[in-house]
């Protein structure tokens, strides 16, 4: 089964600093998932990246499949308190290339971010 | 829209007891899916579904049941709950092609 491993497990950071984590599979990503999660509430999807090289961005959030390097990167610019939470990054169970999950994530461990002010 | 609903939100059993997490979507997501939630280990999957009337296992299967008798509702049952059960347990439904839609969870002690 395909597992996946999340660097650092907790980062605290400076407000205003940028930051990056990463997801390294052990099997070749055709596709991966970011999910972040505030304690005591449930997932909120953030991006899914399906190609390999494949970048996406959303206000100061940026994530980047490596598909050579079986990776994922998930980079914040100028941190704020309202980016602290847990993030979470999830491959699906791919037959081939540009096909989707069937519901059955495989999630890495997570990263704990804290932002201080 | 009320997306995936779990309830309850909290709950205490004592060793040995059952119980049925419930979870409903409406939005015609042929996907469900259960996984719990222990520190320092991410998200498990336990049982999934593509379908009315489909299921399988997932990592961690082993101590759940699951029927999926309507395309809205996936409940999850625990036969004899055991200490190891205690976990934050969430709820997920997707189309083919789309992310996974996560309810907020049900929080689960069992003493």
């Amino acid at each position: 089964s395909q597992e996946l491993e999340q660097s650092p497990q907790s980062l605290i950071v400076q407000e205003g600093k940028n930051l990056t984590i990463n997801c390294t599979s052990s099997k070749t990503l055709y596709g991966l998932y970011w999910y972040k999660q505030k304690y005591g509430e449930g997932l909120i999807f953030l991006m899914m990246l399906q190609k390999g090289g494949e970048e996406k961005s959303h206000e100061k959030i940026t994530a980047k499949l490596d598909e050579k390097k079986q990776q994922s990167s998930l980079h914040i610019t100028a941190s704020q308190p309202s980016h602290a939470g847990i993030y979470l990054c999830g491959a699906g169970h791919l037959a081939q290339r540009g096909s989707s999950n069937t519901g059955k994530l495989i999630f890495g461990q997570g990263t704990t971010l804290q932002v201080k002010p | 829209n009320a997306g995936v609903t779990q309830t309850p939100k909290f709950q205490v059993l004592k060793t040995g007891q059952s119980m049925t997490l419930q979870c409903a979507q409406d939005m015609n997501h042929e996907y469900m899916s259960w996984y719990r939630q222990d520190p320092g280990m991410g998200l498990r999957l336990i049982h999934y579904s593509v379908g009315a009337g489909i299921t399988d296992q997932g990592e961690v299967p082993n101590g759940y049941n699951v029927s999926r008798s309507t395309t809205e509702d996936f409940p999850l049952r625990l036969l004899s709950a055991a200490p190891s059960q205690t976990s934050v347990y969430f709820c997920a439904s997707s189309y083919l092609y789309s992310p996974l839609h996560f309810g907020n969870g049900t929080r689960l002690t069992v003493t």
